[in-house]
């Protein structure tokens, strides 16, 4: 079974650029959550797509947004960027929402965003 | 807003020993809590999961979790060099607005020394 796919993998943008990353989650599964993890913050959640539908959304600016298609593909992009916004994003998929709790959560290798 | 508090480390434990990782926990409405593993230059997967008061075991781990204190914990018994990585607390709960995503500390670096 073909695991959680991002790409691209490596980008490199400037500041005021935008970008969109992609993720194909485990077959099967409906959940995608994104992931922004830098060394100085960990881990911080961005969002969560269940069946097309926003379920959560974390605490960053309205630059950051995302989308869920009918095949649980998912997009997320960063308008106007920042210095700041240099992080590896990851992807997880998920077999159930965020609402069953278990919080088994499959993670991609991340997509890895350098903005000068 | 959810807060999860770990010790950064390094936490540096000779090969065959006994490794404890600890971390708390702001939010008492929290239910749900995870153990990841990252391994340098990889993604976190998913090792541990305790919903209840008490210790949960499989294999060489054990969840320990006591919602009073607000605190968890993952023992990691006969240590392997090959359990060298950071360690990711991560807990679920609701909040105002509905389930909120998973928190995740930012880490605790562990180093098995042979």
């Amino acid at each position: 079974k073909a695991g959680v796919t991002q790409t691209p993998r490596y980008l490199i943008k400037t500041r005021g650029q935008q970008v969109t990353l992609s993720c194909s989650p485990i077959s099967g599964h409906r959940s995608v959550s994104w992931y922004q993890q830098t060394p100085g913050q960990g881990l911080q959640f961005l969002f969560e797509y269940f069946s097309e539908t926003q379920r959560n959304k974390g605490n960053f600016p309205g630059r950051f947004s995302g989308r869920q298609f009918s095949n649980s593909r998912s997009e997320m992009n960063v308008s106007t960027l920042e210095l700041g916004d240099s992080a590896l994003y990851l992807c997880a998929s998920s077999p159930r929402d965020s609402h069953s709790g278990t919080g088994e959560l499959f993670f991609g290798e991340g997509s890895r965003l350098t903005v000068l | 807003q959810k807060e999860v508090e770990q010790n950064s480390g390094p936490l540096s434990v000779p090969e065959g020993a006994i490794a404890s990782l600890n971390c708390t926990y702001s939010d008492r409405v929290s239910q749900s809590f995870f153990w990841y593993r990252q391994y340098s230059g990889k993604s976190p997967e998913l090792i541990m999961s305790i919903y209840s008061n008490g210790d949960k075991e499989d294999g060489r781990f054990t969840a320990q979790l006591n919602k009073a204190s607000q605190y968890v914990s993952l023992l990691i018994r006969d240590s392997q060099p090959s359990d060298s990585a950071t360690y990711l607390c991560a807990v679920w709960g609701y909040s105002g607005g509905g389930a909120d995503g998973l928190t995740f500390g930012k880490g605790t670096h562990l180093i098995i020394q042979p």
